[in-house]
Order: C-alpha cells, then sequence, then structure tokens
C-alpha cells in the first residue's frame, strides 16, 4: 500500500510568488490534514478535509493561504503570496474515516518551503 | 486550550543508555495519545499510541503509558541504539493532532 505522497520536496522561492504544494493520501482514507512546522517549533495544524469538505480550518494563518481537496482525493495548498514567515516544512497527513475507529494519521514526508 | 509539553532536547545518551523523555498534556476529554518519530531526512512515522487511561503503547522497545492522574505519556526505551537518533514528537488527538516541539535524541556509540 503506497502511503502519503507530497510534492514538492523543496521548494524555493521569492518573497510575494506564489506556490502550490500537492498531497496524495492514502488511498480510501476520508480524512486529509495539513500541517506546518516552523524552524525549531512545534507543529502546527492547519486543516482537516473529509472527502472533498473543509471540517476545520481554524488553523490556517490568513487568506494568503488556499487548501482544495477537489473530488476527494489528493489536496493542494496554496500560498500566494507567500512572506517570509511562510517558510517552513508543510506536512500532510490522511486518516481511515472516523466510523471505522482507525484513528491514526499517517504523515507524508512534508515540503520544505524557502521563502527568501 | 489543550496543549502538549515535551522535554526540549537534544538529549544525548551513549549507546544501551535508558532513555525516558517527558510529555505532559492538558486536554478537556478523554484524547488519544501518540508518539511520532522522525529520523534524518524522512516524514513523520507513528511510533506508538495509547487510546485511554492506563493503556501502554509499545514499538520498536519503546513504551508509553498513558497516565490519566497525572496527565502525563513519556516515552522510555530500555537500551537505546545509535539507530534510534531522531526527532520524537508527543501529540495528542482531539480530531486534529495537537503536538509539542519536538525532543531531538543523538545516540553515540
Amino acid at each position: 500500500e503506497a502511503g502519503v505522497t507530497q510534492f514538492p520536496s523543496h521548494s524555493v522561492i521569492e518573497k510575494g510568488q506564489t506556490v502550490t504544494l500537492r498531497c496524495d493520501p492514502i488511498s480510501g482514507h476520508d480524512n486529509l490534514y495539513w500541517y506546518r512546522r516552523v524552524m525549531g517549533k512545534e507543529i502546527k495544524f492547519l486543516l482537516h478535509f473529509v472527502k472533498e469538505s473543509k471540517q476545520d480550518e481554524s488553523g490556517m494563518p490568513n487568506n494568503r493561504f488556499l487548501a482544495e481537496r477537489t473530488g476527494g482525493t489528493y489536496s493542494t495548498l496554496k500560498v500566494q503570496p507567500a512572506e517570509l514567515e511562510d517558510s517552513g516544512v508543510y506536512f500532510c497527513a490522511s486518516s481511515q474515516d472516523v466510523a471505522s475507529g482507525r484513528i491514526e494519521q499517517y504523515f507524508g514526508p512534508g515540503t520544505r518551503l524557502t521563502v527568501t | 486550550g489543550d496543549s502538549v509539553t515535551q522535554m526540549e532536547g537534544p538529549v544525548t545518551l551513549s549507546e544501551e543508555a535508558f532513555l525516558t523523555i517527558n510529555c505532559t498534556y492538558t486536554a478537556t476529554g478523554y484524547p488519544s495519545l501518540f508518539w511520532y518519530v522522525q529520523y534524518p531526512g524522512e516524514g513523520l512515522q507513528l511510533l506508538l499510541k495509547a487510546t485511554k487511561a492506563d493503556d501502554k503503547g509499545s514499538n520498536k522497545g519503546f513504551e508509553a503509558t498513558y497516565r490519566k492522574e497525572t496527565t502525563s505519556f513519556h516515552l522510555e526505551k530500555g537500551s537505546v541504539q545509535v539507530s534510534d537518533s531522531a526527532v520524537y514528537f508527543c501529540a495528542l488527538n482531539t480530531d486534529k493532532l495537537i503536538f509539542g516541539t519536538g525532543t531531538r535524541l543523538q545516540v553515540f556509540p
């Protein structure tokens, strides 16, 4: 079974540019999460999809961040325009539906974003 | 709000030493508790979990017991190896994961 994949693994962009991160969850997982770790700090929740619907987007820092999950499969996270403080590692995770009782979240390798 | 506090690192040990990484939490309700590990150059991996009070999670020689009375979930291993060098994250789950800041473990031969 393939794990959670993320693309790209690294991205270096200039302040003001746009970047789009992609996450492909484990097949069949309804829940998809985005997290971010800013250098040296804790990993923080950004948002949670259940299938194609946003269940919780309370962690999104501001309206420069836009997440989508069309068709309930892969998800994209767009940052536009990027600022220096957006630098960090962006993790995606997925889990099966709550009804199954399998609550473990499986993480992708992360995308390291550097804004210069 | 809900939060996780874990000991700051780095923790530096010699091979075969005993490991403890402390983790305490604050939460309303009864969250599930997890330890995740990130090896160099890799993503986060679930190491172990416990879903209710007094549960003990274990994997790869690591153990942690969900202690409701002390709101703790300390990670232990009796004899660490060089290959255990990584960053360890304690987390609680209330629909979303809330993480501690991570503790870097360095094991030397």
